[in-house]
């Protein structure tokens, strides 16, 4: 039962265009919600996260829009550059930060120049 | 800040033996740490969660007698594979929290192959 999903395992993107990773979850009681980034053979890295409280949160080329309703995230990275080519991971979490995250299976992006 | 990191990055070792990997939290304390596996082209898979000072909480389907995890310390936890076998090569990696904290850090990783 996979409660984070990302249901495109690869994307492809030319250089300078918008990439949107999309994600979506079913259990309700997440609350914050988190996206990594990780090239092979290398542990993820955090990159933008958002709390339930919010439907938006940017930073630089990275934004993460959050429909609580929907239960659906998504992260755009724009303008899109070779670099951001890598593995993104969608993390949930319930309030309670005692509890794990809950990782997606992942999007693979790949930014052609 | 927020520096994790993990030794060795990768490890060969012969079927039969047992294998020690380290995860330090290099400028925060971490009182949680987690250890994930990942193989190929598939997702993280959390394995276990530790709190230092106490027993680390496995996911459901891990063998605790053969994945060891210990968290001594604020710095410091260790996995230990125990008579590995090659179904156990993959790429295990670590993350910490500190207290209070949502986010988890995460280390290099480090890639285990088992002949």
């Amino acid at each position: 039962d996979q409660q984070v999903k990302q249901n495109s395992p690869s994307l492809s993107v030319q250089e300078g265009r918008i990439s949107i990773l999309n994600c979506d979850y079913t259990n309700s009681m997440f609350d914050y919600f988190l996206w990594y980034k990780k090239y092979p053979a290398e542990g993820p890295t955090f990159l933008i996260s958002i709390s339930s409280i919010k439907d938006k949160n940017e930073d630089g080329r990275f934004t993460v829009f959050l429909n609580k309703s929907a239960k659906h995230l998504s992260l755009h990275i724009v303008p899109s550059q070779p670099g951001d080519s890598a593995v993104y991971f969608c993390a949930a979490t319930p309030r309670n930060y005692g509890q794990n995250f809950v990782f997606g299976p992942g999007t693979r992006l790949s930014v052609l120049p | 800040g927020a520096v994790v990191s993990q030794h060795p990055s990768w490890v060969i070792c012969k079927s039969g033996t047992s294998v020690k990997i380290e995860c330090r939290s290099l400028d925060f304390q971490a009182t949680t740490m987690f250890w994930y596996r990942q193989f190929p082209k598939q997702s993280l898979m959390l394995m276990a969660t530790s709190n230092e000072g106490s027993k680390a909480t496995y996911e459901q389907g891990v063998e605790k007698d053969k994945f060891l995890i210990n968290h001594a310390s604020l710095t410091l936890s260790t996995l230990t594979v125990t008579s590995a076998h090659p179904e156990d090569s993959s790429f295990y990696i670590c993350s910490a929290r500190d207290w209070g904290g949502a986010e988890q850090f995460f280390g290099p990783g480090t890639r285990l192959t088992v002949l």
